[in-house]
């Protein structure tokens, strides 16, 4: 099963607006961290915020993490028609059953900005 | 500095067919990930290797494995091939330390698509 749950999974905003997408998630992790992906690409690195950091800021792109919640949001200030992509969610943790932590993806947001 | 490297980009195969897909790290990162992504099942973890040893391992069947060499690129190889399995296979490489902690984010190369027909 999914770490992560990405809401909305569709969403459509004009140029110019700020654009939201929540992530909850069910254990507990090192890190989350969010891609983007252009149609039928690889995936993109955004940004990594760690267990112990409560907020991170990148040009236009600010996450927070609410551990107590086991939920982060990725907020697109100023949303322009090339961030129109797939985002995803991804949490880093270590199953149970072995030393190593491994990176699971949520089930994304479809984000369109429309000029 | 290089990125991550997928060959073959696309392929078709037919049922009960096998393939072998690979892939190159960034240079210096020593761990290498496979997911399979579809448009029903989103992104799903298929396994990693580290330092050739498998480490992590996902939820497919034994149809489905890989390797790593002593360069660190791994390859995987799905057998016996159903329609089910066509996708995009990505791979991603990153970074762990002697001791496999992880220190940062995953690097996707473009990833190879498979049909079935």
């Amino acid at each position: 099963s999914q770490q992560g749950e990405e809401d909305p999974q569709a969403l459509s905003i004009q140029e110019g607006e700020n654009a939201t997408m929540n992530c909850s998630y069910k254990t507990s992790i090192n890190n989350l961290q969010w891609y983007r992906q252009n149609s039928g690409r690889g995936l993109v690195h955004l940004i990594l915020i760690r267990s112990n950091e409560r907020e991170k800021h990148s040009g236009r792109l600010r996450v927070t993490l609410d551990t107590s919640k086991k939920s982060s949001s990725l907020l697109i200030t100023a949303s322009r028609a090339a961030d129109t992509a797939s985002y995803f969610c991804a949490t880093d943790s270590r199953p149970p059953e072995t030393s190593y932590d491994k990176v699971i993806f949520g089930p994304g947001t479809s984000l369109s900005v429309i000029p | 500095k290089a990125g991550v490297t997928q060959t073959p980009r696309y392929l078709i195969k037919t049922r009960g067919q096998q393939v072998t897909l690979s892939c190159s790290p960034i240079s210096g990162h020593r761990s290498v990930s496979w997911y399979q992504q579809t448009p029903g099942q989103g992104l799903q973890f298929l396994f990693e290797y580290f330092s050739e040893t498998q480490r992590n391992k996902g939820n497919f069947p034994g149809r489905f494995s890989g390797r790593q060499f002593s360069n660190s690129r791994s390859e995987m190889n799905v057998s016996t091939l159903e329609l089910g399995d066509s996708a995009l296979y990505l791979c991603a490489s990153s970074f762990r330390t002697s001791g496999g902690r992880r220190t940062g984010e995953l690097f996707f190369g473009e990833g190879s698509r498979l049909t079935v027909l």
